[in-house]
């Protein structure tokens, strides 16, 4: 099972702020998801990511939101002015080995607080 | 609006017994479908996948799909303590697509 690292596992900021949620593979991947959960509700599709490029958004990937790959193997979210309504579980997941129809892998997720 | 529907439960069941989640999604393009357990606080776990109408088994687990009835469901047969949690139906197209997920359905095995 292809596994994933997020970091950090909390992070706790203040409203207005800028935040950069981080996600590693542990082997060499081109393609990768973020998903959010707000407690006690569904989990949401944010963006995935395609060889450097944004493959597919959702409405709530808006203008707060960029995804990098920094350094070839980091993949990053930023949030440039985080809301109160911004705090969730975010996940970063990669697809499964089968190809088509493939599933998702999720890391542990990053529980992002805002205040 | 792509849509997948599940009771939010609890769904409670005596150690040993059958579990049956059931799930509905409204976007007929839908392929394939999964099945994930979250346990509060932590990040959903694959279980199963299922592309083809009928039963596929894996262990304890079976998946069902019925795509006429736009229908998925999962049995959990000899139910545990350790199966409580949140059982997430998600849907999703062909190749690397996006996933939509239903809110889950809570699940308690009692001892």
């Amino acid at each position: 099972e292809p596994e994933v690292t997020q970091t950090p596992s909390h992070q706790v900021t203040q409203m207005g702020q800028e935040v950069i949620l981080r996600c590693v593979p542990i082997s060499n991947h081109l393609y990768f998801y973020w998903y959010r959960q707000i407690l006690g509700q569904k989990v949401e599709f944010l963006v995935s990511f395609y060889n450097n490029e944004i493959s597919e958004k959702s409405e709530i990937f808006d203008d707060q939101f960029s995804v990098e790959r920094p350094d070839g193997s980091n993949f990053t979210l930023k949030i440039r002015s985080t809301k109160l309504e911004d705090s969730a579980m975010y996940f970063c997941a990669i697809p499964g080995p089968h190809g088509v129809n493939t599933e998702a892998f999720f890391g542990q997720g990053t529980r992002l607080t805002v205040v | 609006q792509k849509e997948v529907e599940q009771n939010s439960g609890p769904l409670s069941v005596p150690e040993g017994a059958i579990a049956s989640l059931n799930c509905t999604y409204s976007d007929r393009g839908s392929q394939s479908f999964f099945w994930y357990r979250q346990y509060s606080g932590k990040s959903p776990e694959l279980i199963m996948f299922i592309y083809s109408n009928g039963d596929k088994e894996d262990g304890r687990f079976t998946a069902q799909l019925n795509k006429a009835s736009q229908y998925v469901s999962l049995l959990i047969r000899d139910s545990q303590p350790s199966d409580s949690a949140t059982y997430l139906c998600a849907a999703g197209n062909s190749g690397y697509s996006t996933l939509t997920f239903g809110k889950g359905t809570m699940l308690l095995v009692s001892p």
